[in-house]
């Protein structure tokens, strides 16, 4: 089976633009949550999705949104990026049960300038 | 009070010798517990879940789960210098949201 892909690997924006990144899952894993990681404050909760369903939600300004569609991809969107935002934005998907482990992507590179 | 902390770092153990690395939670209702290894660079890799009382080994990794007492641990034997890492241990809730402690991190003296 083909892993968690993100897209894209690497991206810089300037304060105040806003960006998208993608998330495929696993074939056939209905969850996908994503998490910031930053050096200081560790892997942050941001979302989890299941079945195009927000499931949980962590404690995120409404800048930081995000959805799930019909075939499980995801997408996660950060509007008016501030400086801070700059982090390593990491995916995970799985099968959506309550013992399930997340198996992660290999992240996002976002620096805000 | 953090909802997953683990023993601060670094941890630097010699070559052959066990790692044991610790990890506490808040919330007693949690339901299934996971070790992460990260590399530098790297995105986290699963290493173990565990979630009955008692203890998991899958090779040289054995981890031990305590719910009254709300601990989880992961002995690392007959380390080896590729285990030099970042452990993360990952605590999931009634709500199946999934929850990291800040991580240890493991350096293996050869």
């Amino acid at each position: 089976k083909a892993g968690v892909t993100q897209t894209p690997r690497y991206l810089i924006k300037t304060r105040g633009q806003q960006v998208t990144l993608s998330c495929s899952p696993i074939s056939g894993h209905r969850s996908v949550s994503w998490y910031q990681q930053t050096p200081g404050q560790g892997l942050q909760f941001l979302f989890e999705y299941f079945s195009e369903t927000q499931r949980n939600k962590g404690n995120f300004p409404g800048r930081f949104s995000g959805r799930q569609f019909s075939n499980s991809r995801s997408e996660m969107n950060v509007s008016t990026l501030e400086l801070g935002d700059s982090a390593l934005y990491l995916c995970a998907s799985a099968d959506g049960q309550i013992n399930s482990p997340l198996h992660f992507g290999n992240g996002t590179r976002l620096t805000v300038t | 009070q953090k909802e997953v902390e683990q023993n601060s770092g670094p941890l630097s153990v010699p070559e052959g010798a066990i790692a044991s690395l610790n990890c506490t939670y808040s919330d007693r209702g949690s339901q299934s517990f996971f070790w992460y290894r990260q590399y530098s660079g790297k995105s986290p890799e699963l290493i173990m879940f565990i979630y009955s009382n008692g203890d998991k080994e899958d090779g040289r990794f054995t981890a031990q789960l305590n719910k009254a007492s709300q601990y989880v641990s992961l002995l690392i034997r007959d380390s080896q210098p590729s285990d030099s890492a970042t452990y993360l241990c990952a605590v999931r809730a009634n709500d199946y949201k999934l929850s990291f402690g800040a991580g240890t991190t493991v350096t293996v003296r050869a």
